[in-house]
């Protein structure tokens, strides 16, 4: 049971263009949404998070959009940059068990030139 | 100041053994969560120590079992391994207050299991 999707298992996006990577979830309990970012051969880094009292939250060419009502949110990355290319996880924890992380299969960026 | 630390970062052990994972975390935090990632299944948390005390745990048979000393090191131990069983294994280090957004990962444990 797959609580937190990502049903793009890739995608490319030319550099200065904008990237969106979507991720849905099921579990009405999740308050609190994370993005990591993963190089091959390393662990996830932590990119940015949002909140479910919050609908949006920026961090330099980084915003998270929430929408609770569809059980949807996005990361916008602009303007994309080759460094950027990575892979992306999604992840959500629940109310009293915020270090238990629920992460999403991934989607795989890459910002051609 | 230095990382996560996990050792050793390849394994390859045969069915039916068992094997031992270490990570070390940040100094200072008191929080250990570990991960196993695989091709199919993405990441998957498996338990969370903070102050030497199992806090949370994910949906794994109880062959994975964990611990953490006193100076918040951890280990995780797997038994009776299985092929499945081979895949990456995660280690996060969160801050005193355990807040999501401060784990930090280790380069993991990649463990193939012939």
């Amino acid at each position: 049971d797959q609580q937190v999707k990502q049903n793009s298992p890739s995608l490319s996006v030319q550099e200065g263009r904008i990237s969106i990577l979507n991720c849905d979830y099921t579990n009405s309990m999740f308050d609190y949404f994370l993005w990591y970012k993963k190089y091959p051969a390393e662990g996830p880094t932590f990119l940015i998070s949002i909140s479910s009292i919050k609908d949006k939250n920026e961090d330099g060419r980084f915003t998270v959009f929430l929408n609770k009502s569809a059980k949807h949110l996005s990361l916008h990355i602009v303007p994309s940059q080759p460094g950027d290319s990575a892979v992306y996880f999604c992840a959500a924890s629940a109310a009293g068990t915020a270090s238990k992380l629920t992460f999403g299969t991934g989607t795989r960026l890459q910002v051609t030139l | 100041k230095a990382g996560v630390t996990q050792t050793p970062r390849y394994l390859i052990k045969t069915r039916g053994q068992q094997v031992t994972l270490s990570c070390s975390p940040i100094s200072g935090h008191r929080s250990v969560s570990w991960y196993q990632q695989t091709p199919g299944q993405g990441l998957q948390f498996l338990f969370e120590y903070f102050s030497e005390t199992q806090r949370n745990k994910g949906n794994f048979p109880g062959r994975f079992s964990g611990r953490q000393f006193s100076n918040s090191r951890s280990e995780m131990n797997v038994s009776t391994l299985e092929l499945g069983d081979s895949a990456l294994y995660l280690c996060a280090s969160g801050g005193p207050g355990g807040l999501v957004a401060e784990a930090f990962f280790g380069q993991g444990t990649r463990l193939t299991v012939v």
